[in-house]
């Protein structure tokens, strides 16, 4: 199957700091890509939706200004938490749709602990 | 009503047993049919896809799709510890609408 992936895989950083999660799609070239949130033992949480070239469109109850979406070329999207609080500490996963078949691939997933 | 209903489990079984995993849905206008796996702490991995009706199969994974009663399943024959996860449903319209289920946990007993 196709590949996507995430980087960096786990990130701790102190209260405050923005972090910056990318996402790619190695080897194809996605229409869509998008953001996911999930707690323990709980399902996937649809936080966004990013096209290439145009402005994410983010889910009710997601805030725009805390979670930046930047969806740069066919093949990468960035998330950036900013001003993280441990609140925002979880596991984000990002995925990618391959628009011939429209397949989903995931990545990885990133966790972020905020202290 | 949800779009997309799954049992969440757990499902515990015996190494070697035939698992059978279910997801019901309401819109009849889903067309693309998906099965997930995901281990603790990673993203989900795709294992089945479907389009339209049907049946595929994939080693011991078989995926089977009945829009008449919007039903679909998958079936893991000779199930190992190794499957032991959580299986996520997913269906789609086409485009950028994808409705999952909210998992099942299934663990596979040695």
């Amino acid at each position: 199957g196709a590949v996507v992936s995430q980087h960096p895989s786990r990130v701790i950083c102190k209260s405050g700091t923005s972090v910056k999660i990318e996402c790619r799609s190695l080897d194809f070239q996605a229409t869509t890509m998008f953001w996911y949130r999930q707690f323990p033992k709980q399902s996937l949480m649809l936080m966004a939706t990013s096209n290439e070239g145009s402005k994410a469109t983010y889910e009710q109850g997601v805030e725009k200004d805390k979670f930046l979406i930047n969806h740069a070329s066919l093949t990468l999207s960035t998330l950036t938490v900013t001003s993280a609080h441990p609140e925002d500490s979880s596991f984000y996963i990002c995925s990618a749709v391959w628009g011939l078949t429209n397949e989903q691939f995931f990545g990885p997933g990133t966790r972020l602990t905020v202290l | 009503q949800k779009e997309v209903e799954q049992d969440p489990g757990p499902l515990s079984v015996p190494e070697g047993a035939i698992v059978s995993l279910n997801c019901t849905y309401s819109n009849s206008a889903f067309q693309y049919f998906m099965w997930y796996r995901q281990y603790s702490r990673k993203g989900p991995e795709l294992l089945m896809y479907t389009y339209s009706s049907g049946n595929k199969e994939d080693g011991r994974f078989t995926a089977q799709v009945d829009k008449s009663s919007k039903y679909i399943s998958l079936f893991i024959r000779d199930s190992q510890p190794s499957d032991s996860a959580t299986y996520l449903c997913a269906m789609s319209l086409g485009g950028n609408q994808f409705y999952f289920g909210t998992g099942t946990s299934l663990t596979v007993i040695p």
